[in-house]
């Protein structure tokens, strides 16, 4: 069965840092990038950026550019998503799901999530 | 400009037919795909490129588009379509990839 899992839930101090992994099973891991996606509790969904699971080439949104770093290690089939000088606001559900080029470049394949709290 | 707009929420009676609603001046040039999700549960695509159905999706959701709007139509409305409705786009570099802010469809 194609599926992503996602490392545990993490509980962080303001000004820390985390690491977030995304493995995948069951497909080819470099023919399909990597996106990631946070939700805040109660709020929408927001696009932070994707990795070319193939180069590494990393892409962010604006919104998260300078913070957040996407890296892979293919030998694992691992992507990680790493954030630093963690703010409260960062408190969120983060996704990762796979762009699958079949279905029109969407974002067909999700992880369960990984709750990221930030509290002091 | 890249924002997505949806309303808020949408109520419908079981049986009846939903229809939300995403606007955007990309929307005119690029795909726009929807989302469904449940609570505590991870986004599911329901319609991608304005109008195809997944597998596995049932054939009561349908897909439009018209100049700078996409409506995402599910005929026959039941319980267990109750959600939050996510509209995405992006450019074809996906530079900017967009998502509307999200429907709650109540299902009456």
């Amino acid at each position: 069965q194609v599926e992503l899992v996602q490392s545990g839930s993490e509980v962080k101090k303001p000004g820390a840092s985390v690491r977030v992994s995304c493995m995948a099973s069951a497909y080819t891991f470099a023919n399909y990038p990597i996106t990631w996606v946070r939700q805040a509790p109660g709020q929408g969904l927001e696009w932070m950026g994707w990795i070319n699971t193939k180069t590494g080439d990393p892409t962010y949104s604006q919104d998260f550019r300078g913070r957040v770093v996407f890296s892979v290690d293919t030998s694992v089939r691992t992507t990680f998503l790493d954030i630093s000088s963690l703010k409260t606001e960062d408190t969120a559900l983060y996704y990762c799901a796979a762009v699958v080029p079949s279905v029109g470049g969407a974002f067909d394949i999700w992880g369960q999530g990984t709750k990221v709290t930030v509290s002091s | 400009s890249y924002e997505l707009t949806q309303p808020r929420s949408v109520s419908v009676f079981t049986g009846q037919t939903a229809k939300i609603t995403c606007s955007g001046e990309t929307l005119s040039n690029q795909y726009a795909y929807w989302y469904q999700q449940k609570p505590g549960q991870a986004p599911v695509l329901v319609i991608f490129k304005d109008n195809a159905r997944p597998a596995g999706i049932p054939e009561r959701f349908f897909g439009s588009s018209s100049g700078t709007t996409v409506t995402l139509t599910i005929a026959g409305v039941q319980a267990e379509d109750e959600a939050d409705y996510y509209c995405q786009s992006a450019d074809n570099s996906m530079t900017y990839v967009m998502f509307g802010g999200g429907t709650r469809l109540a299902v009456l």
